[in-house]
């Protein structure tokens, strides 16, 4: 059964530093990965959208990679900002292009100003 | 852009009643889903649907009830609610090719 794992659990950064968010999954066998935000007591947002094709995505201030062969992700963050502050999650679909969204646990990101 | 609309955004239960969560999307996505979030648990799958006419049991299926009439509508239904049955219930569609839109979600406490 596919785990997806998000490393760390939290993270407190200063305004303006670059960071990394990383995802793990166990079957390398995902058609896409995606990544949301979700603010407190919100729903999610999608922020990217990764096709097993992609090698990596870009919106703004964030780039999500693709490693299926590792059954890794990385959702990079450039200067951060207090309003990055959310929970962080990445999610791949559980066997097939549809179905099941496995979610990792999250990371809960805090940016001081 | 409308999305994922769900209704209502909180409600608060007795134990033993009904009631129906509503979602409904704008974007002709054949699939929709039902999650429910509760503390240090992450998203669970409750039902999911992949065409009008077409629904699914996914993880946590147990006292729920779904229907999909048309494209566009995906309800859920509690049936004789229970204090478990307390979360935060998000509704989700997505195209063939994949990508999830989320709703808002309902805040349900079953007292």
């Amino acid at each position: 059964k596919q785990e997806v794992t998000q490393i760390p659990a939290a993270l407190s950064v200063p305004e303006g530093e670059n960071l990394v968010l990383n995802c793990s999954f166990t079957d390398s066998a995902i058609y896409n990965l995606q990544w949301f935000r979700q603010d407190p007591g919100k729903g999610l947002t999608s922020l990217l959208l990764i096709q097993s094709s992609q090698r990596e995505q870009t919106s703004g201030r964030l780039n999500a990679s693709l490693d299926k062969s590792s059954g890794r992700s990385t959702l990079y963050i450039a200067a951060s900002q207090p309003g990055d502050s959310a929970t962080y999650l990445c999610a791949v679909p559980d066997g097939g292009s549809q179905g099941n969204l496995i979610f990792g646990k999250g990371t809960k990101l805090s940016v001081k100003p | 852009n409308a999305g994922v609309t769900q209704t209502p955004k909180f409600r608060i239960l007795k134990i033993g009643q009904s009631m129906t969560l509503q979602c409904t999307q704008d974007m002709n996505h054949n699939y929709m889903y039902w999650y429910r979030q509760d503390p240090g648990m992450g998203l669970k799958l409750i039902y999911y649907s992949v065409g009008a006419g077409i629904t699914d049991k996914g993880e946590v299926p147990n006292g729920y009830n779904v229907s999909r009439s048309t494209t566009e509508d995906f309800p859920l239904r509690l049936e004789l609610a229970a204090p478990s049955q307390t979360s935060v219930y998000f509704c989700a569609s997505s195209p063939y090719t994949g990508g999830y839109t989320f709703g808002s979600g309902t805040r349900l406490t079953v007292v």
